[in-house]
């Protein structure tokens, strides 16, 4: 069965470091997202991705986000100054039409 | 932001009786809504979707019913099997068809299927 796939699955970053997050969805998936679930918190929206563009972001997603595609498989999230709250689980997802939504295994970002 | 709410934290049940999971939602733009499964160290996994237009959608073990009036949606699995022990999300769409927008997701249940 196809696959979300990010990496890495752990990462330690000092606070104020730059963090790149990154994923492979499926592909022939056309929309890409990320969420994030801070520690004993709902799992929280943070941008969606269309057409090689940002399609829809939320309030967690400020300046210091930004998500890229770079080649044809690839999608990241940057985070560029980490800051404590920054701390969470962010998983990527891909879907095709918008129902088959796929979520990958996470990457636990530790913020000291 | 509680636009779907799951109130009950976790839920305790005899392997082979039926699990009953809870969610509500206060958002009347939303017209899809989905069930996620969560094992530890691992991302959400779907398990089954109900579009607004239907009360009812079965898949094997699970059924999820929606009540639009109530804004209540539920999750039946049955018969109930240890290894459905995990914790499950409820969440909620408002344009998943047209334009993959985001979820909206409620807090999670604790399902504990004991032998």
């Amino acid at each position: 069965e196809p696959e979300v796939t990010q990496t890495p699955s752990h990462q330690v970053t000092q606070m104020g470091q730059e963090v790149i997050l990154r994923c492979v969805p499926i592909s022939n998936h056309l929309y890409f997202y990320w969420y994030r679930q801070i520690l004993g918190q709902k799992v929280e929206f943070l941008v969606s991705f269309y057409n090689n563009e940002i399609s829809e972001k939320s309030e967690i997603f400020d300046d210091q986000f930004s998500v890229e595609r770079p080649d044809g498989s690839n999608f990241t999230l940057k985070i560029r100054s980490t800051k404590l709250e920054d701390s969470a689980m962010y998983f990527c997802a891909s879907s095709d039409s918008g129902y088959g939504y796929t979520f990958g295994s996470g990457t636990r970002l530790t913020v000291v | 932001d509680q636009q779907v709410k799951q109130n009950s934290p976790s839920l305790s049940v005899q392997e082979g009786r039926i699990s009953i999971l809870n969610c509500d939602y206060t958002n009347s733009m939303f017209d899809y809504f989905l069930w996620y499964k969560k094992y530890p160290a691992e991302g959400p996994t779907f398990l089954i979707s109900i579009s607004s237009i239907k009360d009812k959608n079965e898949d094997g073990r699970f059924t999820v019913f929606l009540n639009k009036s109530a804004k209540h949606l539920s999750l039946h699995i049955v018969p109930s099997q240890p290894g459905d022990s995990a914790v499950y999300f409820c969440a909620a769409s408002d344009a998943l068809e047209t334009s993959g927008s985001r979820l909206t997701f409620g807090e999670g249940t604790q399902l504990t299927v004991n032998p």
